[in-house]
């Protein structure tokens, strides 16, 4: 059983459209986190977010922690061929540490110039 | 911004072969981990270590073992590879009791073998 799912597992979209991704859980975290990961390389953190409903702007990136801190969604909004890359969620449960950060399905997003 | 490698990048070899995976981060964290991750898949965790001389395993069930004799170096070694052990192996750190804190990946290592 997977504890974070990301939806959708792929999107391929023309450049300057926007979209959203989802990453969902039947389970509470104290925190979570998006990373991307372009090919052949490792994931990059982008944001973190702690306060339920908390929202956060990175540039054309919208991230959301939902109210009850049991999802989270990212929207790209105008999307360049840069955003191009795999997109992880991964969520903190109990204290800090890696041992309590499940990372979700991922989201393989493709711009297309 | 990261200062953690990984070698090799890529390497291919024949079932039954010993083999050890290096990751040296250079910003002095205590906290250091190895995830695999099959091709677009999620990443799972499969050793970890707090410090010197501790090592844990991770939530997947893994035939390789760590060593942290050093702060700064992590490696993973497989006593005898099979062909079920191809896929990506990533090293990552992080700052020991950093609240919210932040991982710091490798390149990454995609092992094949044969």
């Amino acid at each position: 059983t997977q504890l974070l799912e990301q939806s959708p597992q792929f999107l391929s979209i023309q450049e300057g459209e926007n979209l959203t991704v989802y990453c969902n859980s039947s389970s509470v975290f104290s925190s979570l986190q998006w990373y991307r990961q372009e090919p052949g390389e490792g994931p990059v953190l982008l944001v973190t977010v702690v306060t339920g409903g908390e929202v956060k702007k990175l540039k054309r990136l919208t991230f959301q922690f939902g109210d009850a801190r049991k999802d989270s969604s990212l929207h790209i909004t105008a999307a360049q061929p840069g955003d191009t890359g795999l997109y992880l969620c991964a969520g903190a449960r109990g204290m800090a540490g890696a041992n309590n950060l499940f990372f979700g399905t991922g989201t393989r997003l493709t711009v297309i110039p | 911004e990261a200062d953690i490698y990984q070698t090799p990048r890529y390497l291919v070899i024949g079932t039954g072969k010993k083999i050890t995976l290096e990751c040296s981060q250079t910003m002095g964290h205590d906290k250091m981990y190895w995830y695999q991750q099959d091709p677009g898949m999620e990443l799972h965790l499969i050793h970890y270590s707090y410090g010197v001389n501790s090592t844990e395993k991770g939530d997947l069930s893994s035939e390789s073992t760590v060593s942290r004799i050093r702060t700064e170096h992590f490696p993973l070694t497989l006593e005898s590879a099979r062909p079920s052990h191809t896929s990506q192996y990533l090293c990552a750190s992080s700052k020991q009791g950093a609240t919210n804190e932040k991982l710091f990946f490798g390149s990454g290592t995609q092992l094949s073998v044969l």
